[in-house]
């Protein structure tokens, strides 16, 4: 059974940084495409970042330059490194699999919130 | 980005009603369609991939249709179960864009 489960996720202050991690199972994340995609409060789903099995990542404009995106295939394990984080990064995570060939999201995470606020 | 516009935001209906939910992207997504269905306080479900392919498990009274830059999904009897928020998601170019939701509320 493929399962994603995140943590790391807690209350930061601006300005600090935070990393999420997201255990796979079922599957070994260096065969499939993976990706961060984060819901504010009572808002939509935006797209953070993805790293392809071939290891290259991509990043939404929003948190360029401040996120990173990176995994460690013996652990079969994702993970968001976030920092500079602002208020409106505050945001369920949700860590996901990428299907291999329509691009669709077939797996999820259950989530992991992350609050700026000081 | 392609930029996803998703019609109506919001709809009442009720149990056994035909719902059909409109998106549009700005420039042409060949099949690369999805759509996902979200419960407070649940992660997204995929439901329908390539813009008519239902994912497994997914009952056979959603069905999506479409192409180029216009697609609907369609709800043929609205249970009770089906009353949550329903997304659109491009995933032809990074970033995977979605459109921003439409609440299917109970009437």
């Amino acid at each position: 059974e493929v399962q994603l489960v995140e943590a790391g996720g807690g209350l930061i202050q601006p300005g600090g940084s935070l990393r999420l991690s997201c255990a796979a199972s079922g599957f070994s994340v260096s065969g499939h495409h993976m990706t961060w995609v984060r819901q504010a409060p009572g808002k939509g789903l935006e797209s953070v970042s993805i790293i392809y099995n071939g290891a290259t990542t991509h990043y939404a404009d929003s948190v360029k330059g401040r996120f990173t995106i990176s995994r460690d295939n013996s652990r079969d394990t994702v993970f968001l490194l976030m920092n500079s984080l602002r208020a409106d990064d505050t945001a369920v995570y949700y860590c996901a699999r990428l299907h291999s060939s329509t691009w669709g999201i077939d797996y999820w995470g259950q989530g992991a919130l992350v609050t700026v606020s000081s | 980005d392609i930029q996803m516009t998703q019609t109506p935001s919001s709809l009442s209906a009720s149990v056994g009603d035909r719902v059909t939910i409109s998106c549009r992207a700005s420039q042409s997504l060949s099949s690369y369609l999805n759509w996902y269905q979200q419960k407070p306080g649940k992660a997204p479900k995929l439901l329908i991939y390539d813009v008519s392919t239902l994912q497994s498990g997914v009952p056979s009274r959603f069905s999506g249709r479409g192409s180029g830059t216009d697609f609907t999904l369609t709800i043929r009897s609205l249970q009770p179960e089906d009353f949550a928020t329903y997304y659109c998601q491009q995933s032809y170019s990074a970033p995977y864009t979605f459109g921003q939701g439409t609440k299917v509320e109970i009437q």
